[in-house]
C-alpha cells in the first residue's frame, strides 16, 4: 500500500501493562511524527523523528512514553505501565523533506485506538 | 487560551447547503495552514494546504487565510451527505512538514439528505 500504516488498529490493555504501537511510514518519507488524539479533541503532538534521529520529544506526557525509529523507517511508540488517562487514538504521520530543506505536508495513518481498563 | 481555536459544533446542514468552517489562532509564527477531514475511526485526510494569505479553491472546497486577522476558513459548496465528518484545521511554523502540526478541536459536520 502507498499510505501510512499502523498496527494494531485496536489495543485493550489492563492498567499497568506495557504496550507497543507500530508505524510504517510512506516509503522514502524522512520525517515521522506521533500524535495523541483524545476523544472529541484534535490530535496533539508527541514526538518527531528525522530519519533515525529523534529531534523533538517535547510532547511526550511522561517518562512512561518512549519512541524509537532505529533504522529510519518503521517507528514504535511504547507506553510503560499504562494508565487510564493514556486511553486515546495514537496517530502516526510522515512527510518528505524537499531538497530545499523545507518539509512537505504530513500524511496520517489510521491510528491505533488504545483503551486502558 | 489554546493556540488554535475551533468551534466543535456539531453543525447540521441540509444537502446542497454552503458550509463555512473557521479557526482563529494566536501564534503569528504559523506559516502553513491545512484543513483535514476525519471520518469516524479513521485517520485525518488532507483536504487543503495553503501558505499565504488569500483564497485557494479545489473543486467544491475553498480555503481562505487572513494572516492579519489570524483567521482561516474552509467553505464547502453544494454539500453532500458524504461530507459528513469532523473537519480539523491545522497549522505549523516555517519548516512545514518538519515542524509539528497544531490542531483545532475539530468541527463535527452532518449533511442531511
Amino acid at each position: 500500500g502507498a499510505g501510512v500504516s499502523q498496527s494494531p488498529r485496536y489495543k485493550v490493555a489492563k492498567r499497568g501493562q506495557d504496550v507497543a504501537l507500530r508505524c510504517d511510514p510512506i516509503s522514502g518519507h524522512v520525517s515521522l511524527f506521533w500524535y495523541q488524539q483524545a476523544l472529541g479533541q484534535g490530535p496533539e503532538f508527541l514526538t518527531y523523528f528525522q530519519n533515525e534521529a529523534q529531534l523533538d520529544k517535547s510532547g511526550l506526557p511522561s517518562d512512561r512514553f518512549f519512541a524509537e525509529r532505529p533504522e529510519g523507517s518503521v517507528s514504535t511508540l511504547k507506553i510503560q505501565r499504562t494508565q487510564q488517562e493514556d486511553s486515546a487514538v495514537y496517530l502516526c504521520a510522515s512527510s518528505l523533506v524537499r531538497t530545499s530543506g523545507i518539509g512537505d505536508t504530513q500524511y496520517f495513518g489510521p491510528g491505533t485506538r488504545l483503551t486502558v481498563l | 487560551q489554546k493556540e488554535v481555536e475551533q468551534d466543535p459544533g456539531p453543525l447540521s446542514v441540509p444537502e446542497g447547503a454552503i458550509v463555512s468552517l473557521n479557526c482563529t489562532y494566536s501564534n503569528s509564527a504559523f506559516q502553513y495552514f491545512m484543513w483535514y477531514r476525519q471520518y469516524s475511526r479513521k485517520g485525518p485526510e488532507l483536504l487543503m494546504y495553503t501558505y499565504s494569505s488569500g483564497n485557494k479553491e479545489d473543486g467544491r472546497f475553498t480555503a481562505q487565510v487572513d494572516k492579519s486577522s489570524k483567521y482561516i476558513s474552509l467553505f464547502i459548496r453544494d454539500s453532500q451527505p458524504s461530507d459528513s465528518a469532523t473537519y480539523l484545521c491545522a497549522m505549523n511554523r516555517l519548516g512545514g512538514g518538519n515542524t509539528p502540526l497544531v490542531f483545532g478541536k475539530g468541527t463535527r459536520l452532518s449533511v442531511i439528505a
